[in-house]
């Protein structure tokens, strides 16, 4: 079946400017979830979605960050006025629960090049 | 807060050798535990996991993994690696019954020489 679709694969843009990173999870997946992957810091979580409640919002970088899930489908995560060190690769990652008991699968992420 | 060491960041091996990669967890309370495999070129997939039971996991592609609640470690291991293994591995934590994400490991890049 479709796994995690994330979108666009690859985005290039200038510093300042905002950008928005799309996720279609696993079709049935209550959880959803984004992190970020890069050089200097590894794997990190970022932000955790059951249904469409972000319970915990702290792990986003700053406040710059913000992100949403509607109809408890598709999410965006979105950077607004974006700096260099926001550059690294996004993913995003779905369960079927939404109590950490349930594997998450990952989409190929959003590689971001901020110039 | 979870936290995951990886104690070797490059592993460098010949095709048939064995491989353990060395994963230690920091947290109070009861966790799951995962391994995810990159292959160059593709997205994070899961080798195998462990919430509750045998502690002695087998994943895919002949993966082994071992949790050993004394020693907070959850080893993973292949008696004879082949050089399609070469990829990056990571070793993840989760509260059990939470609802957050994975805490991950920095990673770990194997090189399986033909």
């Amino acid at each position: 079946g479709a796994g995690v679709s994330q979108s666009p694969s690859n985005k290039v843009t200038e510093k300042g400017k905002d950008v928005e990173l799309r996720c279609d999870p696993i079709s049935g997946h209550t959880a959803l979830y984004w992190y970020r992957q890069s050089l200097g810091q590894g794997l990190e979580f970022l932000i955790y979605f059951q249904g469409n409640s972000a319970p915990d919002k702290s792990g986003l970088p700053s406040d710059r960050f913000s992100a949403e899930r509607t109809g408890g489908s598709v999410s965006t995560l979105t950077i607004q006025r974006t700096q260099q060190e926001d550059s690294a690769v996004y993913l995003c990652a779905s369960s079927s629960g939404g109590d950490g008991n349930q594997p998450q699968h990952f989409g190929d992420g959003t590689r971001l090049s901020i110039l | 807060a979870q936290s995951v060491s990886q104690h070797n960041h490059h592993v460098i091996l010949s095709e048939a050798a064995s491989l353990e990669l060395g994963c230690n967890y920091s947290y109070g309370g009861t966790v799951n535990l995962f391994w995810y495999v990159q292959y160059p070129g593709q997205h994070l997939q899961l080798l195998l996991k462990y919430f509750s039971g045998d502690p002695l996991v087998k994943g895919i592609k002949g993966f082994e993994a071992e949790f050993i609640k004394s020693k907070f470690s959850f080893n993973l291991r292949k008696p004879s690696v082949q050089w399609s293994d070469t990829a990056e591995y990571f070793c993840a934590v989760n509260a059990r019954g939470g609802a957050d994400g994975l805490t991950f490991g920095k990673g770990t890049h194997l090189i399986i020489q033909p």
